[in-house]
């Protein structure tokens, strides 16, 4: 089974803090996305990667970097975090193959800015 | 552009009722289609899917059919039960595994079965 993994369940942090958020699989896929996930608007792209130091912007990227320097790191960073920012983030691996796509999810890192 | 309606929630119902829940697409291909579900505090997890007209994904008593002429893709289960309370989510993807074309959500649909 591929395994997604997020470097923190839940995190707390202060207005103005830069956030590191990880994101780290076991498989060997190119494509990586990070989404924010709030209560009435569903999940909405950050960012994604097709590949080691590229990224491109999803819907909402405005206040978000990424980067990818691994293949199996995808880290999302909120350079000057507000509270606006506090939601459920999930990254995410996309495995496709024809129409065979999958998309498989880290356990999500609820944020709280304070 | 793509997108992905589906019921608002939450859904509320017995044990052993019957459920559906409602999902429409619009998409300039043709796309595969998935039901994901997200159990409380964790992410979300595949729960079937369908990858061509007329297709049925089944998985855990849970079917949906794509529907290409209604462009529809409803999630029905004959008898929910307490452990089938989460939140769902219909989904769509017009990637041809060439890119990295990603998923388009719904909103997600939350249901909550009481015994």
């Amino acid at each position: 089974d591929v395994k997604v993994t997020q470097s923190s369940r839940y995190l707390v942090k202060r207005t103005g803090e830069k956030v590191f958020l990880e994101c780290v699989q076991d498989m060997d896929h190119e494509n990586m996305f990070w989404y924010r996930q709030d209560p009435g608007l569903g999940l909405r792209l950050i960012y994604f990667s097709y590949d080691v130091k590229m990224k491109e912007k999803g819907d909402i990227p405005e206040g978000y970097s990424v980067s990818r320097e691994k293949k199996e790191r995808f880290s999302l960073i909120l350079e000057s975090a507000s509270t606006n920012q506090t939601s459920m983030y999930l990254c995410a691996i996309l495995k496709a193959q024809a129409r065979n796509t999958e998309a498989f999810f880290g356990q999500g890192t609820r944020l709280t800015v304070v | 552009g793509d997108s992905v309606t589906q019921m608002e929630g939450p859904v509320t119902l017995s044990e052993e009722a019957f459920l559906t829940i409602n999902c429409t697409y619009t998409a300039t291909g043709y796309p595969s289609l998935f039901w994901y579900v997200q159990y409380p505090g964790e992410g979300l997890q595949l729960l079937l899917k369908a990858t061509k007209a007329d297709d049925k994904g089944s998985n855990k008593g849970f079917e949906a059919t794509y529907r290409k002429e209604t462009t529809s893709f409803h999630l029905e289960k004959g008898s929910v039960q307490v452990s089938d309370s989460a939140v769902y989510f219909c989904a769509l993807s017009e990637g041809s595994g060439g890119g990295a074309d990603g998923l388009t959500f719904g909103k997600g649909t939350h249901l909550i079965i009481q015994p």
